[in-house]
């Protein structure tokens, strides 16, 4: 069974740049999560989206945004970046909290 | 103050030990309580989960959620090298079951 997709593993963007970031679900998951992950701050929650549909937002600026496509994939986009969005960007889908969120591996972001 | 606090380590035990990890949260609203295990240059993998008070036992790996003191442990018997990871509390609130907050982790080293 296929885990979590991101993609791509590793991006080094130059501060003011935008980025796009892909995330492909388990098979059958309609819930996916990102996440920021940096030394300082942990995990924390950007957004959720479910069926197209962004159900759960973080406190994180209008920067960040994210979609979710038909086939439950999900893109999340960062303009103009800046330095301390460097980060582990983490993707997660889930059946339901019950069952618990299975996370990918995670796009590293630097920003120089 | 973060609303779930988490010592950070690093913790060493040799193998074999019992491993005691603890995390504390503010929000009383707080219903899910799960542990993450995350392995470098991984995403987190999810150990255990719990709905409200009482414990979860699975193999080596025991759960305890008690409320009352907001207090939320996750016990290891038989440590192996293998368990040297970052383990991560996490917790959420239900209806927003998406957003889960995060403890910053603990580092684990289970030594020879």
């Amino acid at each position: 069974k296929a885990g979590v997709t991101q993609t791509p593993r590793y991006l080094i963007k130059t501060r003011g740049q935008q980025v796009t970031l892909s995330c492909s679900p388990i098979s059958g998951h309609r819930s996916v999560s990102w996440y920021q992950q940096t030394p300082g701050q942990g995990l924390q929650f950007l957004f959720e989206y479910f069926s197209e549909t962004q159900r759960n937002k973080g406190n994180f600026p209008g920067r960040f945004s994210g979609r979710q496509f038909s086939n439950s994939r999900s893109e999340m986009n960062v303009s103009t970046l800046e330095l301390g969005d460097s980060a582990l960007y983490l993707c997660a889908s889930s059946l339901s909290v019950e069952r618990g969120y299975t996370f990918g591996s995670g796009t590293r972001l630097t920003v120089v | 103050q973060k609303e779930v606090e988490q010592d950070p380590g690093p913790l060493s035990v040799p193998e074999g030990a019992i491993v005691s990890l603890n995390c504390t949260y503010s929000n009383s609203a707080f219903q899910y309580f799960m542990w993450y295990r995350q392995y470098s240059r991984k995403g987190p993998e999810l150990l255990m989960y719990t709905y409200s008070s009482g414990n979860k036992e699975d193999g080596r790996f025991t759960a305890q959620v008690d409320k009352s003191s907001k207090y939320i442990s996750l016990f290891i018997r038989d440590s192996q090298p293998s368990d040297s990871a970052t383990y991560l509390c996490a917790t959420t609130i239900t209806g927003t079951a998406s957003k889960l907050t995060f403890g910053t982790g603990t580092r684990l080293q289970v030594t020879l």
